[in-house]
């Protein structure tokens, strides 16, 4: 079975300072990761995700993400955040197999950007 | 368009009563997910649909009844709800695309359920 640590449950940082979610997981088949953000009263917005190729993945607003298959991580890291950026942040992962699959996912990380 | 959409966005019921949810993709997933949100705690998986056909059930009580009318719908209807069911009930949808291992789901915005 898989399963998901997020280390942190808590990060404030202040606004334009860099920022890392840090997130481990646990599974003995291959797997596929991905980072959601749900901003307050709002559903899941998925943020970027690692399926395969470069280890290195990015999304459009800046955060990137780096498989690292020998320490079973997939920390999340932005250089520069924004007020925008305050929301909470779920690391997920699923089996290596085709069709619907379960996401197992993370306690979360809530992120607080302070002016 | 990575669009779900979910209705309404807010219901307030009694436990006696009976209620649906709706959800709609139009982007021709053929998966289609509920999950349940406490506060500050992560999506749980209740149901996953997979060609229009019920493919798991987290054994979730017989007060939630999952509907999959056709390939953009799902509905959650809902009977007899305890106050401990208030969450965000969110629909997810997946393109279950062959060539493609891992599956990617999109989240619609939820219905915030409040069972007096």
């Amino acid at each position: 079975a898989q399963s998901v640590t997020q280390l942190d449950s808590q990060v404030p940082v202040f606004e334009e300072a860099p920022v890392e979610l840090r997130c481990n997981y646990s599974s003995s088949v291959s797997v596929y990761l991905f980072w959601y953000v749900q901003y307050p009263n709002q559903g899941l917005q998925l943020l970027l995700k690692y399926l395969s190729g470069s280890t290195l993945v990015e999304s459009i607003n800046g955060f990137e993400a780096e498989f690292n298959k020998s320490q079973t991580s997939f920390h999340l890291r932005k250089p520069s955040v924004h007020i925008s950026d305050t929301a909470e942040y779920f690391c997920a992962v699923s089996t290596g197999r085709q069709g619907a699959q379960k996401l197992v996912f993370g306690q979360g990380t809530r992120l607080t950007i302070n002016p | 368009d990575t669009e779900v959409t979910q209705t309404p966005k807010h219901l307030v019921m009694g436990m006696t009563n009976k209620k649906s949810l709706k959800c709609e993709q139009h982007m021709g997933h053929r998966a289609m997910y509920w999950y349940k949100q406490k506060a500050k705690k992560p999506p749980e998986l209740m149901f996953v649909y997979s060609y229009e056909k019920l493919s798991i059930n987290e054994s979730v009580p017989s007060r939630f009844s999952p509907e999959c009318p056709n390939s953009s719908l799902l509905n959650l209807h809902l009977h007899a709800l305890q106050p401990e069911d208030s969450a965000l009930y969110l629909c997810a949808s997946s393109p279950l695309a062959l060539r493609e291992m891992a599956d990617t789901q999109y989240f619609g915005p939820g219905t915030r359920l409040t069972v007096l």
